[in-house]
């Protein structure tokens, strides 16, 4: 079975501080994500990555960054929380092309 | 613009059939997904059309009909367990995914 971990499940942080959230992937995948969910406005895409150390903004990425120096692991840069990024922030990978993907469990993240 | 339509909320019987409408407007087509989250988890794939017609896999089935920009979801002899959201999703191309809202379905004994 495909496994996507994420580094946490619930994070509280205060406003202004930098935040890391990690995910893992272990099945060779190409693609990984970062989506966040927010009630009645669906998953929107942060960034995503197609390669390592190669990314690409998506819908939603100002406040973000991210860095895929490893296959498996992609990870997901809050440079100075804020409280508008209170969300559930949801990882997945997929292998090449514009296939299924496969979600990690989640972290919601509470600013503070 | 880029949207994805669905209705927020449906409620079935234990038992019955229920068809969960997608509506969508993209830039491109190159594949309808729907996944299944439950409360408080990770969405999981259900279905993948990229041809008009209907797919059927066990109690689901998903149809598409791309010059009308439509898509359903229909889940057969609804259990309780099948109480979650459902998300309609379109890839218009490249590595992007577009995601509805989802729709939260109740199933009531």
């Amino acid at each position: 079975d495909v496994k996507v971990t994420q580094s946490s499940r619930y994070l509280v942080k205060r406003t202004g501080e930098k935040v890391f959230l990690e995910c893992v992937q272990d099945m060779d995948h190409e693609n990984m994500f970062w989506y966040r969910q927010d009630p009645g406005l669906g998953l929107r895409l942060i960034y995503f990555s197609y390669d390592v150390k190669m990314k690409e903004k998506g819908d939603i990425p100002e406040g973000y960054s991210v860095s895929r120096e490893k296959k498996e692991r992609f990870s997901l840069i809050l440079e100075s929380a804020s409280t508008n990024q209170t969300s559930m922030y949801l990882c997945a990978s997929g292998a090449s092309g514009a296939g299924e993907q496969y979600f990690g469990p989640g972290t919601r993240l509470t600013v503070t | 613009g880029q949207n994805i339509d669905q209705p927020t909320e449906m409620t079935a019987t234990e038992g019955a059939i229920v068809q969960i409408n997608c509506t969508y407007q993209t830039s491109g087509f190159n594949g309808l997904f729907w996944y299944q989250q439950h409360a408080g988890e990770a969405p999981t794939f259900l279905s993948y059309n990229v041809l008009d017609g209907l797919e059927e896999k066990g109690r689901f089935s998903s149809f598409l009909s791309r010059s009308k920009g439509y898509s359903y979801l229909l889940l057969k002899e609804l259990q309780m367990k099948d109480s979650a959201s459902y998300l309609c999703a379109v890839t218009p191309g490249g590595f992007k995914t577009i995601f509805g809202a989802g729709t939260r379905l109740f199933v009531k004994a």
